[in-house]
């Protein structure tokens, strides 16, 4: 069936410094892809988006591309700021079915310090 | 803001009880989820609701149940508790039917432990 993998963490960056985390998706149809992040306490909010091959999702200075032929949907930020520190899930909504089943990697967390 | 909530926030519950669990969607949105996000994991998916009928259903027992109101409300049920069964629950909420790519907005979650 269709799932996601994403690197390991926990991931501590210094404050400013680049981000990227890496995330791998098996899916037979043609998924649209997510990334969530979690504060903690808190629950999921989506973060960006992309539902087609080569598209890039963007926000709060946080990017990722649809890459169909690596089956790819790595999460990237230039300069990361504390406010950043998080667990952040790639996911993806499987279209196959007559409903919308989103699929969630296992998390990674992600700290930064000052 | 997503405008979905959920209660209680934190609930404890010792095996073999039942549960309800409460979510109130963002006004508007036909669709709601609920997903079981066990610590240190990603959510699973346990079932989605459609205009008050199930539609679609993950890979747990029947003794989790739902039930989607109308008023945009919605409830998880959980019988026979077990201990495994301790984890962060959430809701989610869309627009759509389903087979789209609607974005579901999610509640904070109700923390269930099972003692």
């Amino acid at each position: 069936g269709d799932s996601v993998t994403q690197m390991e963490g926990p991931v501590t960056l210094s404050e400013e410094a680049f981000l990227t985390i890496n995330c791998t998706y098996t899916a037979t149809g043609y998924p649209s892809l997510f990334w969530y992040v979690q504060y903690p306490g808190e629950g999921l909010q989506l973060l960006l988006k992309a539902t087609k091959a080569d598209d890039k999702g963007s926000n709060k200075g946080f990017e990722a591309t649809y890459r169909k032929e690596t089956t790819s949907f790595h999460l990237e930020k230039g300069s990361v700021q504390v406010s950043d520190s998080a667990v952040y899930f790639c996911a993806l909504s499987d279209l196959k079915t007559s409903y919308d089943k989103v699929i969630f990697g296992p998390g990674t967390s992600l700290s930064v310090i000052p | 803001e997503t405008g979905v909530t959920q209660s209680p926030t934190h609930l404890i519950k010792t095996r073999g009880q039942q549960v309800t669990l409460r979510c109130s969607s963002q006004s508007g949105h036909n669709t709601v989820s609920w997903y079981q996000q066990a610590l240190g994991q990603g959510p699973q998916f346990i079932f989605q609701y459609y205009r008050e009928e199930e539609n679609g259903r993950g890979n747990f027992p029947p003794r989790f149940s739902g039930l989607q109101f109308p008023n945009y409300s919605s409830e998880l049920n959980v019988n026979a508790l077990e201990l495994d069964d301790s984890a962060l629950y959430l809701c989610a909420s869309s627009l759509g039917a389903g087979g789209s790519t609607d974005t579901q907005y999610f509640g904070p979650g109700t923390r269930l432990t099972v003692l």
